[in-house]
């Protein structure tokens, strides 16, 4: 079974340029999110989905920070205009709603670094 | 806001040393509590989901314990190995598919 994919895996930009991430899930999972892991914290919800619609924006920063999953399965995290308090590694991760443990299954993640 | 505390933030020890953390949580919002080990440039794996109180889990050098009545759960690495070397975090999950993560403790075993 292929895990969850993201890219890019390494991303440097300076402040106020945008930058986008791209996440594909585990295949037929329904749940996806997006956190972000500053250094020195522990992951962070940015958003859920389920399917395509948003389940979770809470702390989303949402002037600054846009994400989609138009057609319920792969997803985009876009920050624009980015500020150096947002390098971060962004985590994807996706769950299916049939486990009972509500296990997530993490990607790789993507480093931004932003100057 | 659920707090989740890990203890500590950072640990070095040599090879073959067995070593433990903590993971602590607000008692009252319990569903389970997952760890994850992170190591750098992957994808955090999944080592344990805990569920009930006085849980063991083992896998391999590694076992965790959890008491859901006051909060804590422990993860132990017994005889490390420098391929141990990574972020340990566990996640508290309150029912629902929300998790919250501790800040993790980061573990560098020396040969």
């Amino acid at each position: 079974e292929a895990g969850v994919a993201q890219s890019p895996r390494y991303k440097i930009i300076e402040k106020r340029q945008s930058v986008a991430f791209w996440c594909n899930p585990i295949s037929g999972h329904a749940t996806l999110y997006w956190y972000q892991q500053i250094l020195g914290q522990g992951p962070k919800l940015l958003i859920q989905f389920q399917n395509n619609g948003v389940v979770d924006d809470s702390q989303l920063p949402k002037d600054r920070f846009s994400a989609e999953r138009l057609k319920g399965v792969d997803s985009t995290l876009k920050i624009q205009p980015a500020k150096l308090e947002d390098s971060a590694v962004y985590l994807c991760a996706s769950s299916d709603k049939g486990l009972r443990s509500n296990e997530q299954f993490f990607g790789p993640g993507t480093r931004l670094t932003v100057l | 806001i659920l707090n989740v505390e890990q203890s500590p933030q950072s640990l070095h020890v040599q090879e073959g040393d067995s070593t433990n953390f903590t993971c602590s949580f607000p008692s009252s919002n319990f569903y389970a509590l997952h760890w994850y080990r992170w190591e750098t440039a992957k994808s955090p794996e999944a080592l344990f989901v805990m569920t009930l109180n006085g849980d063991e889990k083992k896998k391999g050098r590694i076992s965790a314990t959890l008491n859901t009545k006051e909060g804590y759960s422990y993860l132990y690495i017994k005889g490390s190995q420098p391929e141990d070397s990574a972020t340990y975090l566990c996640a508290l999950n309150s029912g629902g598919q929300n998790f919250v993560f501790g800040p993790g403790t980061r573990l560098s075993v020396l040969p």
